[in-house]
């Protein structure tokens, strides 16, 4: 699977979108991207995953660019409660032996008041 | 976290005894995979199992730990003769069966270990 970078930490505003940056530089066609988040002392949360396209649920929005060698995760309205470390992960899906999820470091998000 | 149930939440042991982790997928899953955490540390993968089957134990420590998923219960991760090394947070996570290959991992809340 395709590595990732991600910058260490950012700060947001509470209230403000919070826009997470990842590149995946060497990701393959039949690679997706998928973003995570751990809060302190929980398990990781699924966010949002995604192919080709952009992508948007209930959480956020995953911007994928053309090439997709980098990727955007954004949370439209940061509460305090958004406060977590944010994985980005790249992988071909879970079918048979494509099973394990490789955690880098993630971004350490902090909203503040 | 909603559907995938890990028991107990807190776990403490002595050196030289047994520890056992249990991992309810959420319903209808059928592929299971265990992580652990070690303090200030970050996620690691540990095995991959579908009913009856171990898929990829290539996390997998090569002595005194090991892993199923029957075929009725839930998976069980279960560590022999802990030492004060293994105290960690171990996360299982669950998806879907072959056929929905991008269907996210969900993962449970973990077993924090505890070594004495």
């Amino acid at each position: 699977d395709a590595k990732t970078t991600q910058p260490p930490s950012m700060d947001c505003a509470e209230g403000r979108a919070a826009n997470l940056p990842c590149n995946h530089s060497t990701i393959s066609g039949n690679e997706y991207v998928y973003w995570y988040r751990q809060i302190h002392s929980q398990g990781p949360q699924y966010i949002i995953h995604g192919l080709k396209n952009n992508e948007t649920n209930e959480m956020a929005s995953l911007i994928i660019t053309e090439d997709r060698k980098s990727s955007t995760l954004i949370l439209p309205h940061a509460t305090l409660r958004d406060t977590a470390v944010y994985y980005c992960i790249v992988n071909r899906g879970f079918t048979d032996s494509w099973g394990k999820l490789q955690f880098g470091a993630g971004t350490q998000v902090v909203v503040t008041p | 976290n909603a559907g995938v149930m890990q028991n107990p939440r807190h776990l403490v042991r002595r050196r030289g005894q047994e520890a056992r982790l249990r991992c309810s997928p959420v319903k209808g899953h059928s592929h299971v995979y265990w992580y652990r955490q070690l303090p200030e540390e970050g996620l690691k993968f540990m095995v991959y199992l579908q009913k009856e089957n171990i898929i990829d134990e290539s996390g997998m420590p090569k002595e005194r730990f090991s892993a199923e998923f029957p075929k009725e219960g839930p998976s069980i991760l279960r560590i022999q003769q802990v030492v004060r090394g293994d105290s960690a947070a171990y996360f299982c996570a669950s998806s879907p069966g072959t056929g929905l290959g991008n269907q996210p991992q969900h993962f449970g809340d973990g077993t924090r270990l505890s070594i004495l």
